[in-house]
């Protein structure tokens, strides 16, 4: 199936911890981002990468960072997790910038 | 930051009825994306609009970009059950970049 792909689906650690979650894409999609979904289901970007290259980088913690091994994968590393990282993230991908994204089906994270 | 305000914030419908959506905003958009998200998955793209005063339809959905391209519009004729979602706009300011700012939201309920 063609479709951008997160792991995993859930996500439950304690606070402190170090996580990371996997995308991948077989779209053949230049640009890959991510999204964090909140409790109020408000959508925000956090980053976006186009052929390996960070092009948008919001106002994140740096505890949050992202790698693009390359242009079909990208990554979210998580350092010492807190209550407020717990989310949904959503990971998606486009073919340039101009016709809107597809997204994968989320990786629900909690921390505790 | 930057936000799309959707009206209404959350609908209940009998099924049949017509649904209408939108979402406003202070500044002007050059393209207008309408999403679908169901429980547990992520957004879905159900219409893409590029020029101000588009009307398009994708089935039984159909969308409009406003004229003065600061808001955009949309309709489900005839609702059934499997309508229940949030449905997201989404907004690019600039044409070419890679970012859409989302939309508040509009979550339908149908009542069959």
């Amino acid at each position: 199936d063609t479709a951008v792909s997160q792991t995993p689906k859930y996500l439950v650690t304690q606070m402190g911890n170090d996580k990371s979650i996997k995308c991948e894409q077989n779209l053949g999609h230049d640009t890959m981002y991510w999204y964090k979904q909140d409790s109020k289901k408000f959508l925000k970007i956090m980053f976006s990468y186009n052929n390996k290259e960070l092009i948008i980088n919001e106002t994140v913690p740096n505890r949050f960072s992202p790698k693009s091994p390359d242009k079909a994968h990208l990554n979210l590393h998580i350092n010492s997790l807190e209550l407020g990282d717990s989310a949904v993230y959503f990971c998606a991908s486009s073919q340039g910038g101009g016709r809107g994204y597809t997204f994968g089906s989320g990786t629900r994270l909690t921390v505790v | 930051g930057q936000q799309l305000n959707q009206s209404p914030q959350s609908m209940f419908i009998q099924e049949g009825e017509d649904v209408s959506m939108n979402c406003t905003s202070s500044s002007i958009f050059n393209t207008w994306l309408w999403y679908k998200q169901e429980p547990g998955e992520g957004p879905v793209l159900l219409i893409a609009l590029y020029k101000a005063g588009e009307l398009t339809s994708n089935g039984r959905l159909t969308a409009q970009f406003g004229i003065t391209r600061k808001d955009s519009f949309l309709n489900i004729s005839a609702s059934i059950p499997s309508d229940v979602g949030i449905y997201f706009c989404a907004g690019q300011l600039t044409s070419g970049t890679y970012k859409y700012i989302f939309g508040t939201g509009t979550r339908l309920k149908v009542l069959a």
